[in-house]
């Protein structure tokens, strides 16, 4: 397995655009959660999907901010318009749903960073 | 409502010599309790986690740790560093039963350099 794939690894963009981030899970896992790591608040929950069902939205900044799960492969964060305090890394993760032996162990991608000027 | 504490930011260790990463937790009930690793320009990687039984948990590459719940602890060891420990560390709680609950909830991170 490729493991949890992101595009892109990196994003410049000016303040006002739109910016999309991308995540492919790890075939056959049920949650998806979408994290953001900055150097003054760390790691972050945004949001997190089960079975492509947004289940907690409540980590999202902003209504600037969305994310979309349109089927079990894949998933988008978008951000409209983007700022500049929206600079940071932001990870995918995905994991299978209960039990306690290999579950709940998340993996995540390699992370999208983002530079907002 | 669970949380975490990393005390250090930084830890500094000779290769050669034993190394702690500390972690102290705070949830209702039973804990699962988890440590990742993040090396430069790469995601968190899976290290161990502590669900039941033995306090002493063992995982990837040397590394192991200590649940005890009277302290609230879960202290990440390795007997020998290596310099290729080097690398940001994350502890990691969930509630046992976490029904609804926000899923895992991370520390601030201790960035550990492993000197040559």
């Amino acid at each position: 397995d490729a493991g949890v794939i992101q595009s892109p690894r990196h994003e410049v963009t000016e303040m006002g655009q739109e910016v999309t981030l991308r995540c492919k899970p790890i075939s056959g896992h049920d949650y998806l959660f979408w994290y953001r790591q900055t150097m003054m608040r760390g790691l972050e929950l945004l949001i997190y999907f089960n079975n492509n069902v947004p289940i907690d939205d409540s980590g999202m900044p902003e209504d600037r901010f969305s994310a979309k799960m349109p089927n079990a492969s894949f998933s988008t964060l978008k951000i409209q318009p983007s700022e500049p305090r929206d600079s940071a890394v932001y990870f995918c993760a995905s994991r299978l749903q209960g039990g306690t032996s290999g579950a709940n162990v998340l993996t995540f991608g390699a992370g999208s960073r983002l530079t907002v000027l | 409502a669970q949380s975490v504490a990393q005390p250090e930011d930084q830890v500094n260790v000779a290769e050669g010599n034993p190394l702690t990463v500390k972690c102290t937790y705070s949830v209702s009930g039973n804990p699962y309790l988890f440590w990742y690793v993040q090396y430069p320009n790469r995601g968190l990687q899976f290290l161990l986690k502590y669900i039941t039984g033995d306090n002493l948990v063992k995982g990837s590459y040397g590394f192991e740790a200590e649940f005890n719940k009277s302290q609230t602890s879960f202290h990440l060891k390795k007997p020998s560093a290596l310099v290729s420990d080097s690398a940001l560390y994350f502890c990691a709680v969930r509630p046992f039963s976490s029904g609804s609950a926000r899923q895992l909830t991370f520390g601030s991170g201790t960035q550990l350099t492993v000197l040559p």
